[in-house]
């Protein structure tokens, strides 16, 4: 079975800088997908960013990027120029490539990310 | 606008009830999900449905069922039989790509359940 580790319960940042959060997973397959999900104060979850393991480029959309190191089983977040409305819960999550029967996403415990204004 | 609604936001229940939660996409989505969350916890899959008039149990299933008679429509239910109900539970659907794999999961803002 597949876990997903994310060792930093609460993590703070001045507006404007940048912080990186940390996740690690484990898994036996080669083939997979990772993601970084946002749950705001609404509790909605928001999908910030999403990974393929086949692809050696790290995913980027605008200030948000990632680290994919897929040798260590390492699959960080990076903020840049935090904004106030940045401030959230983060969640990395894991899914199988496999297909049928095997959608579910596997979910790290969270990030709490405070802004400093 | 396309998107999933959970119905009631919050919800509750006196103990010994079944009470069932709604959802609803319209983004013509094939699969549909049911996670739980409870603090300081990531979510749990409880149960998942790929097709119309098929589901799946997924982790944490025991004391909630489901159905799926609308491509639509996924609705909850959580039983007596669940032993500790009170959390936020989650809605997500996904679409599925070409080869069986599955599309980015989307969820809904979720419905708070507590039990008195």
């Amino acid at each position: 079975a597949q876990t997903v580790t994310q060792s930093q319960p609460e993590m703070s940042v001045q507006e404007a800088e940048t912080v990186t959060l940390s996740c690690t997973y484990d898994t036996s397959e080669s083939d997979y997908y990772l993601f970084w999900y946002k749950q705001p104060p609404s509790r909605q979850m928001i999908l910030v960013i999403r990974q393929e393991a086949y692809k050696q480029q790290n995913a980027t959309e605008n200030r948000f990027s990632v680290n994919f190191q897929k040798a260590a089983k390492s699959f960080s977040l990076k903020i840049s120029d935090s904004q106030l409305g940045d401030a959230a819960m983060y969640f990395c999550a894991y899914r199988s490539m496999l297909g049928f029967g095997n959608e579910k996403l596997t979910f790290g415990t969270g990030t709490r990310l405070t802004i400093i204004p | 606008d396309g998107g999933i609604t959970q119905s009631p936001k919050y919800l509750f229940r006196k103990e010994g009830q079944n009470v069932t939660l709604s959802c609803e996409q319209n983004l013509n989505h094939d699969a549909m999900y049911w996670y739980r969350q409870d603090p300081g916890q990531g979510l749990r899959l409880i149960y998942y449905s790929q097709i119309v008039n098929d589901f799946q149990k997924g982790d944490i299933a025991e004391g909630y069922s489901v159905s799926r008679e609308k491509k639509e429509s996924f609705p909850l239910t959580v039983t007596s039989a669940q032993k500790n109900p009170t959390a936020f539970y989650l809605c997500a659907s996904s679409n599925y790509l070409d080869k069986g794999s599955v599309d980015t999961q989307y969820f809904g803002p979720g419905t708070r359940l507590t039990v008195l």
